[in-house]
């Protein structure tokens, strides 16, 4: 599972709130990714990180700001939810030949 | 601009039968290709990968894809469908540069009907 852990796991939040997720790595990868899964999209690239202090916009990066302050941790932060951003999120790492491997996912609801 | 498309949101095959997956892609320099699969409430597991070395690739699970540079295409096989198969399978798409970021295709629904 190449050492990848979201938390949390499940958030019910309400539009207009701050939300953050985290994605946890303990195998020392560069490169870390934040994707959505929404039906009918397949995985969306949000944001991504290629080391410590330097990320870069994804595909649907409107709504959503990222930080990375060590190379194990990869912030996703919320700054002001709204009802489209209900969605599965996935946490990535990329392994040696350019795969990527994913976390668990946090399934996010905003109400 | 990388792009994906797989053909047939849904699948359903017996169990025994053949199972194909089909996946086009659109990339304007050598690709990477992947496939994943996806259970229900977890995350994705890669099945297998082209990278250039040869354009028939075995992955897990006795799934296997070929890469057809002619027909832009890198389509799933497995020969005989097992009830443990049912799930969504995701074709991905990345370019050897840069941050090698992966696009997805829409994903198929694969069920094995008894």
């Amino acid at each position: 599972d190449a050492g990848i852990t979201q938390s949390p796991r499940h958030k019910v939040t309400e539009t207009g709130t701050p939300v953050t997720l985290r994605c946890h790595q303990t195998e020392n990868h560069r490169y870390m990714y934040w994707y959505r899964q929404d039906p009918g999209h397949g995985l969306r690239l949000i944001h991504y990180s290629y080391g410590v202090k330097d990320t870069d916009k994804g595909e649907v990066s409107d709504g959503y700001s990222v930080s990375r302050s060590k190379t194990e941790d990869f912030l996703l932060t919320l700054e002001s939810a709204t009802s489209s951003q209900t969605s599965v999120y996935f946490c990535a790492v990329r392994g040696g030949y350019n795969e990527q491997f994913f976390g668990p996912g946090t399934r996010l609801t905003v109400l | 601009a990388q792009s994906v498309t797989q053909l047939g949101s849904h699948v359903s095959v017996s169990e025994g039968a053949l199972v194909l997956l089909r996946c086009n892609y659109s990339s304007s320099v050598p690709p990477y290709l992947f496939w994943y699969v996806q259970y229900p409430n977890q995350g994705l597991q890669l099945l297998l990968k082209y990278t250039s070395a040869a354009t028939l690739v075995k992955g897990i699970n006795g799934f296997e894809a070929e890469f057809k540079k002619s027909e832009t295409s890198f389509h799933l096989t497995k020969p005989s469908a097992h009830m443990s198969d049912a799930a969504e399978y995701f074709c991905a798409v990345s370019e050897d540069q840069g941050a090698q970021k992966l696009v997805f295709g829409q994903g198929t629904r694969l069920t094995i009907n008894p």
